[in-house]
């Protein structure tokens, strides 16, 4: 979906290093979420936002910290890149509606391989 | 919290061949199961859901059932193509609780020619 974009779409960079992955969307989802995904294990939510300025852990924290001081916007950052951190980063976006029986689906961006060396 | 368990993980079927993938939840107040799939290199993408007050929903040539006493959902693909190649996810999430959707683990469908 055009209305979620991921840049960069590939990056290398080295142990120790900082990164940040970011993550836009047009459509004022208010929730947002980061997941990577490695082989065999799916999709790992990472972190998740409901709204500007609110974020909670997912199930695999460890290592990221993310921030959402506008709605359109939920970057990732890796304070200290690990080895263990390449991989495939998603980032969605979905609406929960305003009422029972409303969830809607979750929209992915194009994803962004991440190689840590 | 939720659990979502996914089986097959891998499944290979002959064009024109049915193929389902079945999906187990854990939390009984979970009421919305998507299913998306992601071709190689690709994102996932919605390609149906249901909910829970629905117990079967079809879209040309797939479909999903949900078994909420059973607390199981499966996507139902007929007539195969070789396009359908592609790793199936299932999710369950709860409208007014955490919302948050849990994922299985993903199914390899594979289409033989």
């Amino acid at each position: 979906d055009a209305g979620i974009t991921q840049s960069p779409r590939y990056k290398i960079t080295e142990t120790g290093r900082q990164v940040t992955l970011m993550c836009h969307q047009t459509w004022s989802h208010s929730y947002m979420f980061w997941y990577r995904q490695d082989l065999g294990h799916g999709l790992r939510l990472i972190y998740y936002s409901a709204a500007a300025d609110i974020t909670d852990k997912g199930e695999v924290p460890d290592g990221y910290v993310v921030s959402r001081s506008k709605t359109e916007n939920f970057p990732l950052t890796l304070e200290s890149a690990t080895r263990s951190q390449t991989s495939v980063y998603f980032c969605a976006s979905s609406d929960p509606g305003d009422a029972d029986y409303s969830n809607q689906p979750q929209h992915f961006g194009d994803g962004t391989r991440l190689s840590i060396l | 919290g939720e659990n979502v368990e996914q089986h097959p993980s891998t499944l290979s079927v002959q064009e024109g061949d049915s193929a389902v993938i079945k999906c187990t939840y854990s939390d009984s107040a979970s009421n919305y199961f998507p299913w998306y799939k992601q071709e190689l290199g690709k994102r996932p993408q919605l390609i149906i859901d249901i909910r829970s007050n629905v117990g079967e929903k079809k879209d040309q040539r797939i479909a999903v059932t949900l078994n909420k006493t059973a607390k199981h959902f499966s996507l139902h693909i007929t007539e195969t193509q070789p396009e359908d190649s592609a790793v199936y996810f299932c999710a369950a999430s709860e409208s007014g609780g955490s919302y948050i959707p849990t994922f299985g683990r993903g199914t390899s469908l594979i289409v033989h020619p």
